[in-house]
């Protein structure tokens, strides 16, 4: 079974750029998660989506950063305009909605670089 | 608020040399506590979850164990390919609800 699926895997752009994501999940996985890593850090949840819906983004700095998840599958996180600290890796991560069976499985992630 | 803290930060140990990892959390309303294991410019690796206090599981080396505070990653006669970074993560009871990291130790196998 393929797991979850990021492009691009590295990022180098200038500051202020705009830059974008993808990812698809695990085949059959409704719970699509996006998260950000900070050098030395754990990840921290940026947004959470149940099918389409967007159920928790509560965390998201919504003045630059957007996301989507078009028919409930793949899902495209974007940053515009890049600051200096949003480099970091961005990391994807896909769960069934079943108890018992939710554990998050995670991509190799988008290292960001913002120079 | 929950809280995840693992130490130590980093640890070095000599190949067979066994040793354990610590987390210690502070939860409204635990769901579950996983592990994970993430090497160098790769996502997070799923190793276990643990339901509740007194559970167990083990995989090759590593054997993971759980209180009501803090869990504990054990691993017995370590090669070098374990070296990684460990994580600890903690649910709460909603399901599916995002997990909460701590910051991870690194371990080190030297031959």
């Amino acid at each position: 079974e393929a797991g979850v699926v990021q492009s691009p895997r590295y990022k180098i752009i200038e500051k202020k750029q705009p830059v974008a994501f993808w990812c698809n999940p695990i085949s059959g996985h409704n719970t699509l998660y996006w998260y950000r890593q900070n050098l030395g850090q754990g990840p921290e949840l940026l947004i959470r989506y149940e099918n389409e819906e967007a159920v928790d983004d509560s965390q998201l700095p919504k003045d630059r950063f957007s996301a989507e998840r078009l028919k409930g599958v793949d899902s495209t996180l974007k940053i515009q305009p890049a600051e200096l600290g949003d480099s970091a890796v961005y990391l994807c991560a896909s769960s069934l909605d079943r108890v018992g069976a939710d554990t998050q499985y995670f991509g190799p992630g988008t290292r960001l670089t913002v120079l | 608020e929950d809280q995840v803290t693992q130490s130590p930060e980093a640890l070095r140990l000599q190949e067979g040399e066994s040793s354990s990892l610590n987390c210690s959390y502070t939860v409204s309303g635990l769901r579950g506590l996983f592990w994970y294991r993430q090497d160098p410019g790769k996502g997070p690796e799923f190793l276990f979850t643990l339901y509740s206090a007194g559970e167990e599981k083990e995989k090759e080396r590593l054997k993971a164990t759980l209180t009501k505070k803090e869990s504990f990653l054990h691993i017995t006669a370590p090669k070098p390919e374990d070296s990684a970074t460990y994580l600890c993560a903690v649910q709460t009871f909603s399901g599916n609800t995002p997990l909460v990291f701590g910051k991870g130790t690194r371990l080190s196998v030297i031959a």
